[in-house]
């Protein structure tokens, strides 16, 4: 199975909102609302920030949020604040019954 | 509140297999609809999926593991475990473990990571 595709890096000033995109196939991404989204850290652990496209866990500020159209997800974080740097993945359900995230997005807080 | 550690041993010689156990403590391994799994991700790199065991025992790997890849529950020790066979270099990675509850993909509970150095 392939890696869905998210760009390299992305960056906002803070207050600012950014986008970063995730597109994979109708294998996937497009086949289900199982898509999830993660925030890293340095030398941490990756932490849910999304689940099945748009909800939100208890305790993620409601800054961040998840769409989806065909076979791109997104996720949208609006007033951008500095601890927001970090690396993001996609994750998604495949229609082989497993699991496949994306290369993973740097997003730079100017 | 669930935790999740994982443990094993931190070198592997190429060629042999990998063993990581992953110790659940603050609620069981066995009790509702949960998925169990394992992820990794080699230095400066990106998150991939390893596999996962259904609290009934079903399992699914990643399919290009999957002839390498074990993943087994320890209901009396509330422990899952993961085995990797002839492991490389490219095995070289910060291994962690993680639940999802079923029918989501709601994957919330992560242990710390340990990371596996595979080398001579």
């Amino acid at each position: 199975q392939s890696a869905l595709t998210q760009p390299a890096s992305v960056s906002g000033s803070p207050g600012q909102s950014i986008t970063i995109s995730c597109t994979g196939s109708s294998s996937d991404v497009g086949g289900y609302n199982f898509v999830s989204w993660y925030q890293q850290h340095p030398g941490k652990a990756p932490k849910l920030m999304i689940y099945d496209v748009s909800e939100r866990p208890s305790g993620v500020s409601n800054r961040f949020s998840g769409s989806k159209s065909g076979n791109t997800a997104s996720l949208t974080i609006s007033g951008l604040q500095a601890e927001d740097g970090a690396d993001y993945y996609c994750n998604s359900y495949t229609s082989s019954s497993t699991w496949v995230f994306g290369g993973g997005t740097k997003l730079t807080v100017l | 509140q669930l935790q999740l550690q994982e443990s094993g041993p931190g070198l592997v010689k190429p060629s042999e297999t990998l063993s990581l156990t992953c110790t659940v403590s603050g609620g069981s391994i066995s009790s509702g609809s949960y998925y169990w799994g394992w992820i990794r991700q080699p230095p400066g790199k990106g998150l991939e999926w390893i596999g996962n065991i259904y609290y009934s025992g079903s399992t699914y790997y990643n399919p290009s593991l999957k002839s390498r890849v074990t993943i087994s529950l320890d209901t009396s020790k509330n422990q899952f475990s993961l085995k990797l066979s002839a492991v490389t270099a490219a095995d070289t990675a910060v291994y962690y473990c993680a639940r999802r509850s079923g029918g989501t993909s709601y994957r919330d509970y992560w242990g710390q990571g340990t990371l596996v150095t595979v080398s001579s």
